[in-house]
C-alpha cells in the first residue's frame, strides 16, 4: 500500500521560505518510472501542479513557479522535500504530495494516485 | 500552456440518473505516435484530496466501479457517471499530460444531487 504523508509548516510569513517534505512508504524513487510530486489547492479553487521529480533525479517544475521552486529527494529516507521562496498570501493553499505510478520508463505518462492527505500552509503576516 | 476548460462548472442530477461532465483543451493532447490521448480524471470529495478516476482518457483505474467512463480524442473529452449514486457527490477535474514539463487541471465541475 502506497502512503505520502506532507509535514512542514502551517503559517509562514510573507517573503519567507516555505520548505515542505512529503515522507512516503509502499514504494521506492530509486524504480524506474515512479516519481513524486507536488500540487496545491488554494481553499475553495483549483488544482495548480507544482513540480515532479522522477527516480532518476530528472525534474520538472510549473513555467511559472520556476524561478521559486527547488524539488529533491532523499532515496534512503524516503522523502521529497520542496522548496518555494519569497511567500506571498496568495500562495495559501493545502499542498499536497503525489505518487506518479508511470507507465513504463517514460516521463511524459504523469497522471497521479495517491494523494496524501495535504497540509494548508497559511501565508501571512 | 495548453488550457483546460470544463463545463458546466456544476450541476446537480437525480439518483440513478446520468452525470455527464465535458473537458475540452486548448490544443490537442493526442499524441500520434502511440495514439493515446494524455488526459486523466480525478475525483475530490469534500474534506478529502482528489482521488484518480480514469488516465489515458479512458483507461479507469483499478478500484474505480464501472459506472465511470471516460470518452473523446484530441480536443474534447467526456467523464459519464452512468447511475448517480450518493457517494459521487464531489467536484471532478480533468488533467493534461501532454505538454511538458507542465502539467495542468481544468477548473473543476461540482456535481450534487438534484
Amino acid at each position: 500500500q502506497i502512503t505520502l504523508k506532507e509535514s512542514g509548516p502551517t503559517l509562514v510569513k510573507p517573503t519567507q521560505t516555505l520548505t515542505l517534505t512529503c515522507s512516503f512508504s509502499g514504494f521506492s524513487l530509486s524504480t524506474s518510472g515512479v516519481g513524486v510530486g507536488w500540487i496545491r489547492q488554494p481553499p475553495g479553487k483549483a488544482l495548480e501542479w507544482l513540480a515532479l521529480i522522477y527516480w532518476d533525479d530528472d525534474k520538472r517544475y510549473s513555467p511559472t513557479l520556476k524561478s521559486r521552486l527547488t524539488i529533491t529527494k532523499d532515496t534512503s529516507k524516503n522523502q521529497v522535500a520542496l522548496t518555494m521562496t519569497n511567500m506571498d498570501p496568495v500562495d495559501t493553499a493545502t499542498y499536497y504530495c503525489v505518487h506518479r505510478p508511470g507507465d513504463g520508463s517514460g516521463k511524459y505518462e504523469n497522471w497521479f494516485d495517491p494523494w496524501g492527505q495535504g497540509t494548508l500552509v497559511t501565508v501571512s503576516s | 500552456d495548453i488550457v483546460m476548460t470544463q463545463s458546466p462548472d456544476s450541476l446537480a442530477v437525480s439518483l440513478g440518473e446520468r452525470a455527464t461532465i465535458n473537458c475540452k483543451s486548448s490544443q490537442s493532447v493526442l499524441y500520434s505516435s502511440n495514439n493515446k490521448n494524455y488526459l486523466a480524471w480525478y475525483q475530490q470529495k469534500p474534506g478529502q484530496p482528489p482521488n484518480l478516476l480514469i488516465y489515458w482518457a479512458s483507461t479507469r483505474e483499478s478500484g474505480v466501479p464501472d459506472r465511470f467512463s471516460g470518452s473523446g480524442s484530441g480536443t474534447d473529452f467526456t467523464l459519464t457517471i452512468s447511475s448517480l449514486q450518493a457517494e459521487d457527490v464531489a467536484v471532478y477535474y480533468c488533467q493534461e499530460y501532454y505538454s511538458n514539463p507542465s502539467i495542468t487541471f481544468g477548473q473543476g465541475t461540482r456535481l450534487e444531487i438534484k
